[in-house]
């Protein structure tokens, strides 16, 4: 049973489009995060909410926004995709909003071509 | 956060002991020693974190030197399970709402 689960996995895209990718964890935890891993495999956070509300935001493109419809799930929306966007991008949780110890996902790789 | 500086790749052979070592030298009073690893493909995972005292669990042992400028990541008996990327990161510890800032990390290699 994952504890953070993300979908799709995989994710090939033209410029332009607008795409989604989903996040849930039943771990309980009140706090998830978006992470980006680039090219260069740097690893940077881009938004943290806690209980549905953002407590971080990376200054992140307007075109990036997440959604939490509930403390368990929460959601990246892309718009007018970028080829500078093609990624893997890791959605994690904790606990509560002050935890250090993270649980990642398996990752969402996306390509836009 | 204080900056984090480690080797950018180690080797180890399979069943000895891998250890892994971080310079933060200018880690503050309040700030957290925390290790991750992220194995190819998967997402990172927590491994232990320690503020001054040495400490273990089931997955390694943190050793932190007395004047916490510096510490190493033991893994005691590395398999090649344990290949991966190995990141320190340096945190204040009950702030920074979960905002870990990864460097570049140790690639371990464990070989046979």
């Amino acid at each position: 049973d994952t504890a953070v689960s993300q979908t799709p996995k995989y994710l090939v895209t033209q410029m332009g489009n607008d795409k989604s990718i989903k996040c849930e964890q039943n771990l309980g935890h009140d706090t998830m995060y978006w992470y980006k891993q680039d090219s260069k495999k740097f690893l940077k956070i881009m938004f943290s909410y806690n209980n549905k509300e953002l407590i971080i935001n990376e200054t992140v493109p307007n075109r990036f926004s997440p959604k939490s419809p509930d403390k368990a799930h929460l959601n990246l929306h892309i718009n007018s995709l970028e080829l500078g966007d093609s990624a893997v991008y890791f959605c994690a949780s904790s606990q509560d909003a002050h935890a250090g110890e993270l649980f990642f996902g398996e990752g969402s790789r996306l390509t836009v071509l | 956060d204080a900056k984090t500086t480690q080797p950018t790749s180690m080797d180890c052979a399979e069943g000895r002991a891998a250890n892994l070592p971080c310079n933060h030298s200018t880690i503050s009073g309040n700030e957290y020693v925390y290790w991750y690893r992220q194995i190819h493909s998967q997402g990172p995972q927590y491994i232990i974190h320690g503020l001054k005292n040495n400490e273990t669990n089931e997955m390694a042992s943190l050793i932190i030197t007395e004047d916490r400028k510096s510490s190493t990541l033991i893994l005691p008996h590395a398999t090649l399970r344990d290949t991966a990327v190995y990141y320190c990161i340096v945190r204040v510890h009950g702030t920074s709402y979960g905002k870990l800032t990864f460097g570049q990390g140790t690639i371990l290699t464990v070989h046979p």
